[in-house]
């Protein structure tokens, strides 16, 4: 069985460019949740999505969006970077509401 | 502010020894508890989930939880140098809200 798939895995941008990231959940897993994770912040909650709809959403600015596909499949938007977006940034899926998150291997975004 | 707290560590431990982690969580009514392990330029991979008081075993791991005084804990028993890795633990309030993890516990297990 499929693991959460992320691509790409490495990303170096120039500040003020926009990223997109993508992330294909475990089969049959409908809730794709996003995090971002720095050496001084730990996880961070970006956004969750459960069937197309945003179900939760963190405490990050505007610049920062996602989406979610029919299939499942979700991706997340970066514009108009900054230099601390640099980070590792995850994406989960998980089967139920009650279930913990099974990551993908995650992106890692350089901006400079 | 749900808030997650973990002690950042480094928790050094001898081979063969007992490991424990510690975890505290601000939101009295979290119903799900879960124990994640990430090595070194990886992301983390579920070990444990606890939704109930008391404990729950899963071969080494042993993760206890006390509701009452908002405390979730995690046991590794004969650890292993193989168990070096930072231990997030991660907390769920209700059936449809999102994880909150802690910064995790590093645990280095010395030969």
């Amino acid at each position: 069985k499929a693991g959460v798939t992320q691509t790409p895995r490495y990303l170096i941008k120039t500040r003020g460019q926009q990223v997109t990231l993508s992330c294909s959940p475990i089969s049959g897993h409908r809730s794709v949740s996003w995090y971002q994770q720095t050496p001084g912040q730990g996880l961070q909650f970006l956004f969750e999505y459960f069937s197309e709809t945003q179900r939760n959403k963190g405490n990050f600015p505007g610049r920062f969006s996602g989406r979610q596909f029919s299939n499942s499949r979700s991706e997340m938007n970066v514009s108009t970077l900054e230099l601390g977006d640099s980070a590792l940034y995850l994406c989960a899926s998980s089967l139920a509401p009650r279930d913990g998150y099974t990551f993908g291997s995650g992106t890692r975004l350089t901006v400079v | 502010q749900k808030e997650v707290e973990q002690n950042s560590g480094p928790l050094s431990v001898p081979e063969g020894a007992i490991a424990s982690l510690n975890c505290t969580y601000s939101d009295r009514g979290s119903q799900s508890f879960f124990w994640y392990r990430q090595y070194s330029g990886k992301s983390p991979e579920l070990i444990m989930s606890i939704y109930s008081n008391g404990d729950k075993e899963d071969g080494r791991f042993t993760a206890q939880l006390n509701k009452a005084s908002q405390y979730v804990s995690l046991l590794i028993r004969d650890s292993q140098p193989s168990d070096s890795a930072t231990y997030l633990c991660a907390v769920r309030s209700s059936g449809y809200s999102t994880l909150t993890f802690g910064k995790g516990t590093m645990l280095l297990v010395s030969p």
